[in-house]
């Protein structure tokens, strides 16, 4: 039962360089969100996405990409990293869009 | 625009203390209001919820009203243990829109 699943859990950058941090779900799950953590910020909705082929910016989509090529898959691309976007970041998945959300584990992203 | 504020932490308290936190928020709708729970290291997980106004959310010990009134949805348990030292974030969603989250409230719990 693996739910939401989220890779790598850590990772170290350097200013300018791209990556994928990548979300699967295996819930059959029509919605998918990308959450940043911050200390003292709570959580911000980056991007989100209420079925395959279709995703909208959240409050802070600036620097990060996303697509939905299947139900399943929910990447969030970094494509020149920042230290401003050190941070921890959760990928939730839920029936709906107002339903109860299903949190991945996190994936810690230092950018030097 | 739709947002939640919650009490700033820390809270400190001792084994079998009662606690509340403190959420209210402000809306346009008629929102489903919830209390998210995340353990040291882990991600957030449901704790309770309620979607319509006098609605009581609970499990764990833990219970929360929803006070369409005073547009407040207080978390709050008798007696509170070690293992429920965590964050506890209170959110909710308007008009079938993403989950708007509070900053988070932690809770650290001594014996």
């Amino acid at each position: 039962n693996a739910g939401v699943t989220q890779t790598p859990k850590f990772q170290v950058l350097k200013t300018g360089q791209s990556m994928t941090l990548q979300c699967a779900q295996d819930m059959n799950h029509e919605y998918m969100s990308w959450y940043r953590q911050d200390p003292g910020m709570g959580l911000r909705l980056i991007h989100y996405s209420v079925g395959a082929g279709i995703t909208d910016q959240g409050e802070v989509p600036n620097g990060y990409n996303v697509s939905r090529s299947t139900t399943e898959d929910f990447p969030l691309r970094l494509l020149s990293a920042a230290p401003s976007q050190t941070s921890v970041y959760f990928c939730a998945s839920s029936y709906k869009a107002a339903g109860e959300l299903f949190f991945g584990e996190g994936s810690r992203l230092t950018v030097l | 625009g739709d947002s939640v504020t919650q009490m700033e932490g820390p809270v400190t308290l001792s084994e079998e203390a009662f606690l509340t936190i403190n959420c209210t928020y402000t809306a346009t709708g008629y929102p489903s209001l919830f209390w998210y729970v995340q353990y040291p290291g882990e991600g957030l997980q449901l704790l309770l919820k309620a979607t319509k106004a006098d609605d009581k959310g609970s499990n764990k010990g833990f219970e929360a009203t929803y006070r369409k009134e005073t547009t407040s949805f207080h978390l709050e348990k008798g007696s509170v243990q070690v293992s429920d030292s965590a964050v506890y974030f209170c959110a909710l969603s308007d008009l079938g829109t993403a989950l708007i989250f509070g900053k988070g409230t932690t809770l650290s719990v001594s014996s």
